[in-house]
């Protein structure tokens, strides 16, 4: 069964960083891309960016470009969303989602992490 | 930037009631490359519907989506208790991906 476990939930102070996890399971990592998508409280999905662990290929939505980083380690099946400076307005639950083999529609998705700024 | 619109914002329906939502884009979408997916209050958002009209892997034959160009259509055909929640659509045709605003099904 494919399954996607993200870390916990984290309360953080304005300018600190943060770096939260995604573990895929039940299929091999490398060769699927992986999602981050961010929900803010009471609003709708955005998408952010989005990395191919087999060789880190990694794309961002412009909205999103510089604010974070995404990684993955192949080795470990865990996927990255990093933030070097946390702002009040980063406050919200982030998905990581597996995207579908040859299309951008996700699959499956992680339980989410709320991150509280 | 293709800009998705969700109406009704909420569609307030009784189990058993057909529910019909509309996703409209600000340009075509190439290829229907438009997928559903339902959230439930606390939880992950479930893929149900891709490539505008096929249904994904589990998903129930009462939930439908049509639509091509910019005019994009879920229907759920007898609602169940279960399928109160929040249905976006999401496009991706062309970068950057975008989602709609969302249509919240309630009771």
């Amino acid at each position: 069964e494919v399954q996607l476990v993200q870390s916990g939930a984290e309360v953080k102070k304005p300018g600190e960083s943060l770096k939260i996890s995604c573990k895929g399971s039940g299929y091999i990592f490398a060769n699927y891309w992986i999602a981050w998508v961010r929900q803010m409280p009471g609003k709708g999905l955005e998408w952010m960016g989005i990395i191919y662990p087999g060789d880190s290929d990694t794309r961002y939505t412009p909205s999103f470009q510089g604010q974070i980083t995404i990684s993955a380690d192949k080795s470990t099946s865990t996927a990255y969303l990093l933030w070097s400076s946390l702002k009040a307005s980063d406050t919200a639950t982030y998905y990581c989602a597996r995207r579908a083999e040859g299309a951008e529609y996700l699959q499956q998705w992680g339980q989410g992490t709320l991150v509280s700024v | 930037e293709i800009v998705l619109t969700q109406s009704p914002g909420t569609l307030s329906l009784s189990p058993g009631e057909r529910a019909t939502l509309s996703c409209r884009a600000s340009q075509s979408v190439g290829s229907n490359y438009l997928a559903w997916y339902q959230q439930k209050p606390g939880q992950a958002p479930r893929l149900l519907i891709y490539g505008a009209s096929s249904r994904a892997t589990g998903i129930p034959d009462r939930f439908s989506g049509s639509g091509s160009g910019t005019d994009f259509t879920l229907t759920i055909s007898r609602l169940e208790p279960e399928d109160f929640a929040v249905y976006y659509c999401q496009q991706y045709s062309s970068s950057p991906l975008t989602f709609g605003g969302g249509t919240k099904v309630e009771i």
